[in-house]
């Protein structure tokens, strides 16, 4: 079984500072590696993914992640916020194969408030 | 292109009603998928289709829950009867294949309130 746990539910940070989102996953099996952001009212947008290759990816809207596979992480950064930032990050995991084949594990979310 | 639409976007009803929400993929997808979103217990999937079939669909809370995609075009999720623990952001996602490097799309969801 997979599992997926973001360490901070609430992340209120000023505009133009960064910010870091964590994420850390549990599976037995290779996974593939997604973010999503939530803005009010909305579905889920992807932001990145990680399938192999470069641990390091880069997203839309400046957003990036990097893939730890010994720490089991998956942090999403970006180095100024905006405003427009504010919503809440999903990091989800999905087998890399195998018979759960397209079912994604999500996190319980984190809430991103960017102050002026 | 038009997304994946959900409808009703806002749902209040009264316990014991049978609710039908409904989803519609984008055009082309093959894969369509329903989650269900609580403050408390988060995003889970509840089940998912691949070519209109259901291939998974472990996350059903219980028999009052159930789904169908006559087409692939056209989805259905039905509680029957309702109770206000019912009450949630339900979301449906569409992707193509579900290959690795494709998505899944998601609507903008149905706000349930079961009264």
């Amino acid at each position: 079984a997979q599992s997926v746990t973001q360490l901070d539910s609430q992340v209120p940070v000023f505009e133009e500072a960064p910010v870091e989102l964590r994420c850390n996953y549990s599976s037995s099996v290779s996974v593939y590696l997604f973010w999503y952001v939530q803005y009010p009212n909305q579905g889920l947008q992807l932001l990145l993914k990680y399938l192999s290759g470069s641990t390091l990816v880069k997203g839309i809207n400046g957003f990036e992640a990097e893939f730890n596979k010994s720490q089991t992480s998956f942090h999403l950064r970006k180095p100024s916020v905006h405003i427009s930032d504010t919503a809440e990050y999903f990091c989800a995991v999905k087998n890399a194969g195998g018979t759960s084949y397209g079912k994604l594990t999500f996190g319980q979310g984190t809430i991103l408030t960017v102050h002026p | 292109d038009a997304g994946v639409i959900q409808s009703p976007r806002h749902e209040v009803t009264e316990m014991g009603q049978e609710v039908t929400l409904r989803c519609k993929p984008i055009s082309g997808h093959d894969y369509l998928f329903w989650y269900r979103q609580t403050m408390m217990r988060g995003l889970e999937l509840l089940i998912y289709f691949n070519n209109n079939v259901p291939i998974d669909d472990s996350g059903m809370p219980e028999d009052r829950f159930s789904a169908k995609m006559p087409n692939a075009s056209f989805s259905t999720l039905k509680i029957q009867p309702s109770e206000p623990r019912d009450s949630a952001v339900y979301f449906c996602a569409s992707s193509y294949q579900d290959r690795e490097n494709q998505p899944q799309h998601f609507g903008d969801g149905t706000r349930l309130s079961i009264l």
